[in-house]
């Protein structure tokens, strides 16, 4: 099955700094992918549509300029949380939408736990 | 704007009984698809079962099955002879089936399911 694979799973990192994760397909291309944000035993949370060689398409109220994603070939697509700050400290998860089938495919990547120090 | 609503928050349920998850959404749209993913405590996102909008009957998993009234805008997720491994948090998700459409999920708040041995 479609496998979609995300690094790092978790990552501690202090107040100020950036971090990136990366979210890829691993068996498939992925024109589309999503970055979604989670908190404790809540939903996810739409940050950010990503297309191949194109710009991000942001939700109402994510800041572009902190959170920014590049989707650079069609199997991997990276988030940068910029000047990171301890309210950042979230759960994410990236998915990828398989194309190659039907196009009901959108898989997900295990998600990166984030926290700011 | 879509919306997807799961009004139980928690649901609980003893081993090998059956049990209904909630869900009601709002849209104007005709064409679209509906699923249910699984989110356990990995928090890997697992689809469980989806449903095109276009087809009337209500669709299959071997022990999950939707009741799917589209008139009333409600899914529900029935999981039969529940186990052990059934025990997440369970989300009803919408996406659009419009040309154009990114792919993109929306979600409702979750259901977090309890079995009981």
């Amino acid at each position: 099955g479609a496998v979609v694979s995300q690094h790092p799973s978790w990552v501690i990192c202090k107040s100020g700094t950036s971090v990136k994760i990366e979210c890829r397909s691993l068996d498939f291309q992925a024109t589309t992918m999503f970055w979604y944000r989670q908190f404790p035993k809540q939903s996810l949370m739409l940050m950010a549509t990503s297309n191949e060689g194109s710009k991000a398409t942001y939700e109402q109220g994510v800041e572009k300029d902190k959170f920014l994603i590049n989707h650079a070939s069609l199997t991997l697509s990276t988030l940068t949380v910029t000047s990171a700050h301890p309210e950042d400290s979230s759960f994410y998860i990236c998915s990828a939408r398989d194309f190659g089938t039907t196009g009901l495919g959108q898989y997900f990547g295990p998600g990166t736990r984030l926290t700011v120090t | 704007a879509q919306t997807v609503t799961q009004s139980q928050p928690e649901m609980s349920v003893q081993e090998a009984e059956t049990v209904t998850l909630s869900c009601t959404y709002d849209t104007s749209e005709s064409d679209y698809y509906l699923f249910w993913y699984k989110q356990p405590p990995s928090r890997q996102m697992i689809l469980v079962i989806r449903q095109e909008a276009y087809k009337q009957q209500n669709a299959t998993e071997n022990r999950f099955s939707v009741n799917f009234q589209k008139a009333a805008k409600s899914f529900s997720l029935k999981i039969s002879d529940s186990q052990l491994g059934d025990a997440a948090m369970y989300f009803c998700a919408y996406r659009s089936r419009t040309s154009g459409n990114t792919g993109k999920l929306i979600f409702g708040q979750g259901t977090t399911l309890q079995v009981k041995p």
